[in-house]
């Protein structure tokens, strides 16, 4: 059984960076075309996709979203860690870690969301 | 970029079929997925690979994808199906999402 769990700071400043982790269990981040990403979903709106980091550490950003996202991976620790520099309360959303099964482009799993609120 | 569209919201009495679409671009020539997703809830997988249901998704879920619009279909609609459905294909290294459909049961 694949889980996921996100953990992270609920209240960020404007300005500063935020640090998402994602740790998982239930699958290995070294099977050859499995990745895990990132989603979000700020309040009342819809889901935006956001960072994969794959099993060979290639990494994938959406351009639709301003830069200074970084996505890294800790096999070790069965851990995914997403950063983002420059948070703006627009950024206010719940941040999903997800999971993409071995060479497809959907998401089988979700952990339970982690709300982030950008405000001073 | 590309874009995937979805009414904003669909309704439904039980027992009937409920279908909802999405539009984009030659979508018929990528896959289509869909995620149900119920208040307070994280999204869960209902349809992949246009057609396919994951283990424990009801059989009343089905999905087809053809020309430029994918459609998810609930038949025999209940009133737990009542959610947010979105919709959701790849470009090009890019995940992209439907804007969300609200599917009420009246």
């Amino acid at each position: 059984q694949i889980t996921l769990k996100e953990s992270g700071p609920a209240l960020v400043n404007p300005t500063q960076t935020l640090t998402l982790t994602c740790t998982f269990s239930g699958f290995s981040l070294t099977t050859n075309g499995v990745g895990v990403g990132w989603i979000r979903q700020p309040p009342g709106k819809a889901l935006q996709w956001l960072a994969l980091i794959y099993w060979n550490d290639d990494r994938r950003y959406s351009p639709s979203v301003k830069s200074g996202l970084t996505i890294t991976k800790d096999t070790s620790k069965n851990q995914v860690v997403l950063t983002m520099t420059n948070m703006d309360p627009v950024d206010t959303a719940t941040y999903y870690c997800v999971h993409r099964p071995s060479y497809n482009n959907y998401f089988d799993s979700w952990g339970q969301g982690t709300l982030v609120i950008v405000s001073s | 970029s590309y874009d995937l569209t979805q009414p904003p919201s669909v309704s439904v009495s039980p027992g009937q079929t409920a279908s909802i679409t999405c539009s984009g671009d030659k979508l018929g020539d990528k896959y289509a997925s869909w995620y149900q997703q119920k208040p307070g809830q994280s999204p869960v997988l209902v349809i992949f690979q246009d057609t396919k249901r994951p283990s424990g998704i009801p059989e009343r879920f089905s999905g087809s994808n053809s020309g430029n619009t994918a459609t998810l279909t609930i038949s025999g609609t209940q009133a737990m199906d009542e959610a947010d459905y979105y919709c959701q294909t790849w470009d090009t290294s890019n995940w992209l999402f439907g804007g969300g459909t609200k599917l009420t049961v009246l």
